[in-house]
């Protein structure tokens, strides 16, 4: 059974820094694509990158280059989400996802509420 | 950067058929997935590969995809069907895309 296990939630100070991970079983970790996706509370879901556990291939979404590094490290076939210095405007929940080599979410993590304030 | 444009909501009756519309440039030319996303959960697939359903999703659900809209429709809707719906596309230059989300509401 393929699962996605994300860490859990956050509560923490603007400028503060944050890692979140997310662990997969039940499949060959190391040949899909982990994908990060935010929802901020009451809005939409967001894309934020991708990453490819093999090589650490990482693409992200234009709104959130430089804003997080995403990262993963396939020998505990985890992938990361991290934050230097956090905002208040960073207060969301954030799932994983895993993606197809047809460029589709097929199973998604349980969500991390990462909560911000100052 | 691709945009998909769905409606903010979407009302149907108990029983009766609801359509989803997501719109894009070309749309069409793409793969479109769609997901349900219930409050406190995390997001279903329900369709993928513009008409496909996974393993465990009810037949009721079904997609199209043609032209500018891929559309998402659930026959007989029930009471559980109540959530929002994403579309989602794949674009060379910004990867992954999601629409607005709609949100289904059965009454």
């Amino acid at each position: 059974e393929v699962q996605l296990v994300q860490s859990g939630a956050e509560v923490k100070k603007t400028g503060e820094s944050l890692k979140i991970s997310c662990k997969g079983s039940g499949y060959r970790f190391t040949t899909y694509w982990i994908g990060w996706v935010r929802q901020m509370p009451g809005k939409g879901l967001e894309f934020m990158g991708i990453i490819y556990p093999d090589d650490s291939d990482t693409r992200y979404s234009p709104s959130f280059q430089g804003q997080v590094t995403i990262s993963a490290d396939k020998s505990i076939a985890t992938a990361y989400l991290q934050w230097s210095s956090l905002e208040a405007s960073d207060t969301a929940m954030y799932y994983c996802a895993r993606l197809t080599g047809d460029n589709y979410f097929d199973f998604w993590g349980q969500g991390t509420l990462v909560n911000v304030s100052s | 950067s691709y945009e998909l444009t769905q409606p903010p909501s979407v009302s149907v009756s108990p029983g009766q058929t609801a359509s989803i519309t997501c719109s894009g440039d070309k749309l069409g030319d793409k793969d479109v997935s769609w997901f349900q996303h219930r409050p406190g959960q995390s997001p279903v697939l329900v369709i993928y590969q513009d008409t496909k359903r996974p393993s465990g999703i009810p037949e009721r659900f079904s997609g199209s995809n043609s032209g500018n809209t891929a559309t998402l429709t659930i026959s007989g809707t029930q009471a559980m069907d109540e959530a929002d719906y994403y579309c989602q596309a794949w674009d060379s230059n910004t990867y992954v895309v999601f629409g607005g989300g709609a949100k289904l509401t059965v009454l």
